[in-house]
């Protein structure tokens, strides 16, 4: 079936760190894959997203690459903020399928000045 | 455009009361997504409407669950009768059709069942 996994949380950073968010995904064919964003008391948010192998996805200094080959969609920043806080959220949208989406269970980061 | 609109943003209930849940999507989408977020589970799919036609309910816990969704705009969640464990956000989310489209989620019920 159709999953995706995430690195477990929670994450704290100091301000300006690097941050890695693993993303690994399971689905047949070639599915869309997704990050999201969710601050706190707020609905998700679309931060990125990668539509075919080797695209790379990026907004707000966030990137992540679709890895074919290795099932894998890593969100990366190379400088967080503290208002980078959030829990974010690796999704998959399988060709297909309508629009349903499989989302992973979240990441929470807290920056730290 | 005003984004996908939920009622109420709070909800607090007691145990055994009726407890409904709107939802209006961003005009012109036709899918609609509910969800259910707990500390417990993460984010939980609930149901899933595609030109207001249930395609997936899957998820949707028990027969005290139930959803509609009449027209383009317009979906509601029912619980009843609510119970404790209930309590939740509640999320819905749309998406439009024609290549890869994104969802666009509401900024969420809260829902407490005393």
């Amino acid at each position: 079936g159709n999953s995706v996994t995430q690195m477990e949380g929670p994450v704290t950073l100091s301000e300006e760190a690097f941050l890695t968010i693993n993303c690994t995904y399971t689905a047949t064919g070639y599915p869309s894959l997704f990050w999201y964003v969710q601050y706190p008391g707020e609905g998700l948010q679309l931060l990125l997203k990668a539509t075919k192998a080797d695209d790379k996805g990026s907004n707000k200094g966030f990137e992540a690459t679709y890895r074919k080959e290795t099932t894998s969609f890593h969100l990366e920043k190379g400088s967080v903020q503290v208002s980078d806080s959030a829990v974010y959220f690796c999704a998959l949208r399988k060709a297909n399928t309508g629009n349903q989406f499989y989302f992973g269970t979240g990441t929470s980061l807290t920056v730290i000045p | 455009d005003a984004g996908v609109i939920q009622s109420p943003r709070h909800e607090v209930t007691e145990m055994g009361q009726e407890v409904t849940l709107r939802c209006k999507p961003i005009s012109g989408h036709n899918s609609l997504f509910w969800y259910r977020q707990t500390m417990m589970r993460g984010l939980e799919l609930l149901i899933y409407f595609n030109n207001n036609v249930p395609i997936d309910d899957s998820g949707m816990p028990e027969d005290r669950f139930s959803a509609k969704m009449p027209n383009a705009s317009f979906s509601t969640l029912k619980i009843q009768p609510s119970e404790p464990r209930d309590s939740a956000v509640y999320f819905c989310a749309t998406a439009g059709q024609g290549g890869v489209e994104t969802q666009y989620f509401g900024p969420g019920t809260r829902l407490l069942v005393l």
